[in-house]
């Protein structure tokens, strides 16, 4: 089965970029899609088919997908970007299943 | 608005059954493939199952498969997720999640979860 690969952890000081891999074989050829998920909150799905935003979500949340690595951009982070990032794929090679990565922190220093 | 409200969570003794249902509301619920993604205390999303709109064609985690059975009924907008044979490492938190129209799309929309526990 597919697997996606995330930093347990991305630390970033307010204002400063943060950036959030995910890696897979070739994952530049499937769409990914990332979601944020504060504690005790469901996940907010935040990029979809690797760079576009739902209505509602900042221009600061951004992606881009290439290669082996999938990654999500934030820009100008703010203590409210703290949370758990997750990015997701289908698995075309096993009855179309959905993937998830395991996640990375995100710190607000 | 998007609305999914998960309910029949609680706790279970091992080898037990449970039944869980989605409740959904604000879209053309016959029109969009459905899915449960589970998350147990303090790790990430996992997926579950997913299910095609007309309820043809389902999908199963490898961990599940063979003990859950997802369903639908889009006469009543709901999603089902029938669970037997449960073991403690089922234990979490199950959501249930809109898809698009076909295989490919995100998750858009996530219901608040319903807790299920595994336990003797």
């Amino acid at each position: 089965s597919y697997v996606l690969t995330q930093p347990p952890s991305v630390s970033v000081a307010p204002g400063q970029t943060a950036r959030i891999t995910c890696g897979g074989n070739n994952i530049g050829s499937k769409s990914v899609h990332w979601y944020q998920q504060k504690p005790g909150q469901a996940p907010v799905l935040v990029v979809y088919d690797d760079s576009d935003r739902p209505s509602g979500i900042p221009e600061r949340f951004s992606g881009s997908n290439s290669g082996n690595t999938a990654t999500l951009t934030i820009s100008r982070v703010e203590a409210g970007d703290e949370a758990d990032y997750y990015c997701q794929v289908w698995d075309s090679s096993s009855d179309h299943n959905v993937v998830f990565g395991g996640g990375t922190k995100l710190t607000v220093l | 608005e998007v609305q999914l409200v998960e309910s029949g969570g609680g706790l279970v003794q091992p080898g037990g059954s449970l039944r869980l249902s989605c409740a959904a509301s604000g879209f053309t619920f016959s029109s969009y493939w459905m899915h449960w993604v589970r998350q147990a205390p303090g790790k990430g999303l996992v997926w579950v199952s997913r299910i095609n709109s007309d309820g043809s064609s389902t999908s199963y985690a490898d961990s599940v498969k063979g003990r859950f059975t997802i369903s639908r009924d889009n006469a009543k907008n709901t999603l089902y997720l029938q669970m037997n044979s449960l073991r403690a490492e089922d234990t979490a938190v199950y959501y249930c999640a809109r898809g698009g129209i076909d295989y490919n799309y995100a998750l858009d929309y996530w219901g608040q979860g319903t807790l299920v526990t595994v336990s003797s």
